[in-house]
C-alpha cells in the first residue's frame, strides 16, 4: 500500500530555532506539492516541484522558508528562523504525471512557542 | 486568480439525512473539479472528481456535478451514516491534470444517530 511519508508528525520547538520537514513521495510520482493548514487561512499551496525541479514557490515566504528536492525520494521545507505565527500542520502531497488524484501525507503538525 | 468558496459549516445532520455542500468556484479556463475529506489527523483523501463541463463524479454514495453555467460543484448524498461526520474540502485545480490545488475552507459534518 503505497502511501507519502513524513516525518516528524510532530514538532514543538522555541521561536528562532530552525526546523527541517521532510518527507518522501509515492515512488514514481513525479510532482511534490507543500501545503498548510490552518484555522484562519485554511489550506494554502507553498511550494511545489516537479520532476524535481520547482515550478511555483509564490506562496512561501522567502525571507524564512526554503523547499528542496535533494532527490527524487526526498522533499524537504525548512523555516529559518521559525516564528509563533508559522505554527500550523503541513503538508505533503505528491501526484503521477497525467493522474488528477493527489496523495497526502500525515501532515506534520509545528508549534512554535 | 482562482478561488473556492464552500458553504459554512459546521453541518449537523441526522442520520439518513440527505446531505448538500453548496461549493462555487471562479477560474480561468477548463479547471478541474474535486471533494477531498480530511479523517482527524491525518492527510486528505480524494473522495471524487469531475475534470470537465457536466461530468458527475460519484463515490461511496456521494455525487457532485460540474456545472459551468453556475461555477458549482454541490456535494449530494441520499442518506449520510454517522461514519460520513468527517471533513469536507472542495477544491479546483487549473489546466493541467496533475495541477496544484486551490481548496475551499472545508465543512465539517457531524452525523447523529
Amino acid at each position: 500500500d503505497a502511501r507519502v511519508t513524513q516525518t516528524p508528525r510532530h514538532k514543538v520547538t522555541e521561536m528562532g530555532q530552525e526546523v527541517t520537514m521532510r518527507c518522501q513521495p509515492i515512488l514514481g510520482h513525479n510532482t511534490v506539492f507543500w501545503y498548510r493548514q490552518t484555522m484562519m487561512q485554511g489550506l494554502e499551496l507553498l511550494a511545489y516541484f516537479r520532476n524535481r525541479a520547482p515550478l511555483d514557490d509564490s506562496g512561501m515566504p522567502k525571507d524564512r522558508f526554503s523547499a528542496e528536492m535533494p532527490d527524487a525520494t526526498l522533499a524537504t521545507l525548512k523555516i529559518q528562523p521559525s516564528e509563533p505565527r508559522d505554527s500550523a500542520v503541513y503538508f505533503c502531497a505528491s501526484v503521477t504525471g497525467g493522474a488528477y488524484e493527489q496523495y497526502f501525507g500525515p501532515g506534520t503538525r509545528l508549534t512554535v512557542t | 486568480g482562482n478561488s473556492v468558496t464552500q458553504m459554512e459549516g459546521p453541518v449537523t445532520l441526522s442520520e439518513e439525512a440527505f446531505l448538500t455542500i453548496n461549493c462555487t468556484y471562479t477560474a480561468t479556463g477548463y479547471p478541474s473539479l474535486f471533494w477531498y475529506v480530511q479523517y482527524p489527523g491525518e492527510g486528505l483523501q480524494l473522495l471524487l472528481k469531475a475534470t470537465k463541463a457536466d461530468d458527475k463524479g460519484s463515490n461511496k454514495g456521494f455525487e457532485a456535478t460540474y456545472r459551468k453555467e453556475t461555477t458549482s460543484f454541490h456535494l449530494e448524498k441520499g442518506s449520510v451514516q454517522v461514519s460520513d461526520s468527517v471533513v469536507y474540502f472542495c477544491a479546483l485545480s487549473g489546466g493541467t491534470s496533475y495541477g496544484k490545488l486551490t481548496f475551499g475552507q472545508g465543512t465539517i459534518l457531524t452525523v447523529h444517530p
